[in-house]
């Protein structure tokens, strides 16, 4: 089965850091995904992790453990547009383009 | 680059109806998957098309259905519309590969009354 977590909403005062967390318990893997998605837009790509590590661009990291099953997403500076909902993602690796997603987590900014 | 394009935007059915959405991918990505995302649940996979076929599917009814053509456009079925059915439909395009960035369409958003 496929069960991906991630808190329902997150708060933040601009200029602050956050860090949003994914757990995840698939049945396969092939890598994780963040998407960004504003309301009534598409979600756009943010990052992506298949081995262990921080992966960091510019002001946004994302994180992987693949032996807990978990990630994170770390944003800096926060700005007021990045009010949105964050979406974790997993490849399940069976050769197929499909992702099973968390249920996202909303992200609003304060000034 | 065109990105992927989606029509209609907005659909109003009544219960009972079938609709069919369409998809227009990236030129030069072979690879097609539709979502459906509501509050609820969030962003559910539905069906995944490569070459015209079929390489994955969701848990949904059989009332969903879709299809790809030569030139890798799709397109989805919905019959016999359910107030449940109502949804933002996102498709995604990818060049193809479990590692491959997804990019997704502005979505249909359907109303069922």
């Amino acid at each position: 089965g496929q069960n991906i977590d991630q808190p329902t909403e997150m708060t933040a005062t601009e200029g602050a850091i956050v860090q949003i967390n994914c757990t995840y318990q698939t049945s396969g893997f092939n890598g994780l995904f963040w998407y960004q998605q504003h309301a009534g837009e598409a979600p756009t790509f943010l990052s992506y992790n298949v081995l262990d590590g921080l992966e960091e661009k510019g002001r946004f990291s994302s994180f992987l453990s693949r032996s807990k099953g978990y990630s994170y997403l770390l944003l800096k500076e926060l700005q007021m547009k990045d009010s949105a909902s964050y979406l974790c993602a997993v490849s399940p690796g069976s050769g197929y383009s499909t992702l099973t997603f968390g249920k996202g987590t909303m992200l609003l900014v304060s000034p | 680059k065109a990105g992927v394009t989606q029509t209609p935007r907005y659909l109003i059915k009544t219960r009972g109806q079938q609709v069919t959405l369409s998809c227009s991918p990236i030129s030069g990505h072979r690879s097609v998957s539709w979502y459906q995302q509501t509050p609820g649940q969030g962003l559910q996979f539905l069906f995944e098309y490569f070459s015209e076929t079929q390489r994955n599917k969701g848990n949904f009814p059989g009332r969903f259905s879709g299809r790809q053509f030569s030139n890798s456009r799709s397109e989805m079925n919905v019959s016999t519309l359910e107030l449940g059915d109502s949804a933002l439909y996102l498709c995604a395009s990818s060049v193809s590969g479990p590692a491959a960035e997804q990019f997704f369409g502005p979505g249909t958003r359907l109303t069922v009354l």
